[in-house]
Order: structure tokens, then C-alpha cells, then sequence
């Protein structure tokens, strides 16, 4: 198993451009989501899905969307890059707590670090 | 809503010292709690969890006790290695129910580790 890949590992954009991160697993998990991770603050919810066609926000969902039409694929989309978006992304993926997992161990993806300038 | 607070860093200690990072919770419920490490890199990797109270998580000379009482998690480890420098995340998660188990993080602690 691959686990959960992301691409790419780095991104530079300027200002008002768009891009998507891909994410993807091969773990047949429910459950997918992205963070950004910031010094100082820990890693922060952007979005999140519980399912193939559900999503809904995070903590901060601002400036970006998210689809997920299959369940292996969740990718992040900035519709219009500003320098607060620079960021270390991860994507993780985990088991829903449907079927009684309680303890909802997330598996990470390597990261994208993305430079808005 | 939840949050978790961590000791602030960046702790630096010698090979084969004590190793206490301090974690604390706010949280409804019955919260899971977990330890994540991040080595220069790469992504975040579980290092241990617990899912109830006076539960104690254990992996790679890492222990962490669950106390409700004091609603804390902190990180031990009696010898640390160079190997350890990495950065460590507490973080809890309200599985249950339809939450799917968001994880809610603290700040992170750097550790380095010196021969």
C-alpha cells in the first residue's frame, strides 16, 4: 500500500493564481481531510469528508473547495492564492467511527509546502 | 468546544536524558487522545493513543497516561535518543456518534536531541 500520497511536495504561486493539491489513498478509508500546519499553531482543519459525494468545513475554510467524487481522491483547491495561504498542507485519511472505532487513528500524507508571493 | 495546550518548546536535552512535553485538554465527552511525531520532512505519524481514562498509550519507549482527573496526556520517555529529535503534536479527538473523529491539535513542541 502506498498509504496517502500528495502532490506536489512543493508550490510556488502568486497572487490571485489557482491551483489544486492532489490527495489520494489507497486504504479504502471513509474518512478524509486537509490541514494546514502553520508555526506556532499546530495543525488547523481546512476541510473534511466522511464519504464519497460529503464534505463540509473546517476551521478554516476560507479561500479554499473541496469534492470528493470517489473515495480514494480529496483534492484542496485555492480558487484565488493570497500570501496568508502559504502553508506546510496535509492530507490525511482514517477509518470512520461508524462500525465502532473508537480510537480514529489518521494516517498523513507527506505534505505539500506552498509559497504565495 | 475543544482545544488542547501544549508545553511550550523548543526543548533541548542531552542523549539518554529524561524526557517530559506537558499536554492538557478542554474537551465534552470522552475524548480519544493521541501523540503524533514529525520528523524533519515528512508527515505527521501516530506515536501512541489513548481512548479512556487511566488508559496509558506506550510505542518506541513513549508512554502517556490518560488522566481525567487532571484532564492531561503528558509525553514520557526515560532515555532519549538523537534519533527522537522530531516534532511532537498532543492532540484529542470526540469519536462517536458522526464526529468521525476530527482531531483538534495543540501548537506542537520541538524536541532536539545532542550526542
Amino acid at each position: 500500500n502506498a498509504g496517502v500520497t500528495q502532490t506536489p511536495k512543493f508550490q510556488v504561486l502568486k497572487t490571485g493564481q489557482s491551483m489544486t493539491l492532489q490527495c489520494a489513498q489507497d486504504m479504502n478509508h471513509e474518512y478524509m481531510s486537509w490541514y494546514r500546519q502553520d508555526p506556532g499553531m499546530g495543525l488547523r482543519l481546512i476541510h473534511y469528508s466522511v464519504g464519497a459525494g460529503i464534505t463540509d468545513q473546517g476551521e478554516v475554510p476560507n479561500g479554499y473547495n473541496v469534492s470528493r467524487s470517489t473515495t480514494e481522491d480529496f483534492p484542496l483547491r485555492l480558487l484565488s492564492a493570497a500570501p496568508s495561504q502559504t502553508s506546510v498542507y496535509f492530507c490525511a485519511s482514517s477509518r470512520g467511527t461508524s462500525g465502532g472505532y473508537r480510537a480514529d487513528t489518521q494516517y498523513f500524507g507527506p505534505g505539500t509546502r506552498l509559497t504565495v508571493l | 468546544g475543544n482545544s488542547v495546550t501544549q508545553m511550550e518548546g523548543p526543548v533541548t536535552l542531552s542523549e539518554e536524558a529524561f524526557l517530559t512535553i506537558n499536554c492538557t485538554y478542554t474537551a465534552t465527552g470522552y475524548p480519544s487522545l493521541f501523540w503524533y511525531v514529525q520528523y524533519p520532512g515528512e508527515g505527521l505519524q501516530l506515536l501512541l493513543k489513548a481512548t479512556k481514562a487511566d488508559d496509558k498509550g506506550s510505542n518506541k519507549g513513549f508512554e502517556a497516561t490518560y488522566r481525567k482527573e487532571t484532564t492531561s496526556f503528558h509525553l514520557e520517555k526515560g532515555s532519549v535518543q538523537v534519533s527522537d529529535s522530531a516534532v511532537y503534536f498532543c492532540a484529542l479527538s470526540n469519536a462517536g456518534g458522526t464526529s468521525y473523529g476530527k482531531l483538534t491539535f495543540g501548537q506542537g513542541t520541538i524536541l532536539t536531541v545532542h550526542p
